[in-house]
C-alpha cells in the first residue's frame, strides 16, 4: 500500500532563517507531488507541484522554492523565511490519472518568530 | 475572487441533528471530490463525484453533484460527534499537458456536540 511520510510535524524557527520541509511517498512510481499551504480561514492554497523528478511548477511567487531530487522525494525550501511563512504545510501525492484524488502526509505546523 | 465557494463556514450542531453543506461554483468541474479533515492532519478524501446528477451515500453520509458540474451539497443525516471535522470541498478541472488541478474551497467546520 501506498503511504506518504513528511517531516517535521511541527517547527518553530526564526524570521531570516531557512528552511527545507521533505517529504517522501512509498509504494508508487512516478506519482504527482504537491505543496500547500493552509492558513487558517483559507482553505488549502497550492504552492508547488510536479509531475516528475526536477519538473517543478510554482502556483504562487514568494521566497519558497521546491526540488523534486528524486522520484518520490519532495522538498520545500526558503533561504530566508518570513513572518508570513507560518502556517500549516501539506504534502500529498496523487496519480497521473484525471480525478485521482490527493493522498495527504500529516503535515508540518511552522512558526516563524 | 475565489472559485469554490463553501457555506455554511462554521456549523454546531447537536447530537442527532441533520445538517447540509454547500460548495457552489461559477465554473465546470470535470469531478468534485469531499475531504474531512481532522485537527494536526491532513484531509482525507470521503468521495469523489464525476457525472451531473449523481448521488453517492457513504453510511450517514450523502454527496450530490449538481446536473451541470457547478455545485456539490453534502448531506450528514443523524450527526455524531465522530462527524466533527473541517469538511472541504476540491473541483477538478484539466490544465492543459495530461494534468488536472484541484481547486479548495475554504472549508466548513463542523462541531457535533454530545
Amino acid at each position: 500500500s501506498q503511504t506518504i511520510h513528511q517531516w517535521p510535524a511541527t517547527l518553530v524557527q526564526p524570521v531570516g532563517s531557512p528552511l527545507s520541509l521533505e517529504c517522501t511517498v512509498e509504494g508508487t512510481s512516478n506519482p504527482n507531488l504537491y505543496w500547500y499551504r493552509q492558513a487558517a480561514g483559507r482553505g488549502l492554497q497550492l504552492l508547488f507541484y510536479s509531475v516528475g523528478i526536477g519538473q517543478i511548477s510554482s502556483e504562487v511567487p514568494q521566497n519558497l522554492s521546491a526540488s523534486r531530487p528524486q522520484d518520490r522525494q519532495f522538498i520545500l525550501s526558503s533561504k530566508k523565511l518570513l513572518l508570513s511563512d507560518s502556517g500549516f504545510y501539506l504534502c500529498a501525492w496523487s496519480d497521473l490519472l484525471s480525478n485521482s484524488p490527493l493522498h495527504f502526509g500529516n503535515g508540518t505546523r511552522l512558526t516563524v518568530t | 475572487t475565489q472559485l469554490l465557494e463553501q457555506s455554511p463556514q462554521f456549523l454546531s450542531i447537536q447530537e442527532g441533528e441533520n445538517l447540509t453543506v454547500y460548495c457552489n461554483s461559477s465554473s465546470v468541474f470535470s469531478s468534485l471530490q469531499w475531504y474531512r479533515q481532522e485537527p494536526g492532519e491532513g484531509p482525507v478524501l470521503l468521495v469523489t463525484v464525476v457525472t451531473g446528477g449523481e448521488v453517492k451515500k457513504l453510511k450517514r453520509l450523502t454527496f450530490q453533484f449538481g446536473d451541470a458540474r457547478k455545485d456539490s451539497s453534502l448531506h450528514i443525516t443523524a450527526a455524531q460527534p465522530g462527524d466533527t471535522g473541517l469538511y472541504l470541498c476540491a473541483g477538478a478541472r484539466y490544465s492543459g499537458a495530461g494534468s488536472y488541478q484541484l481547486t479548495f474551497g475554504k472549508g466548513t467546520k463542523l462541531s457535533v456536540i454530545p
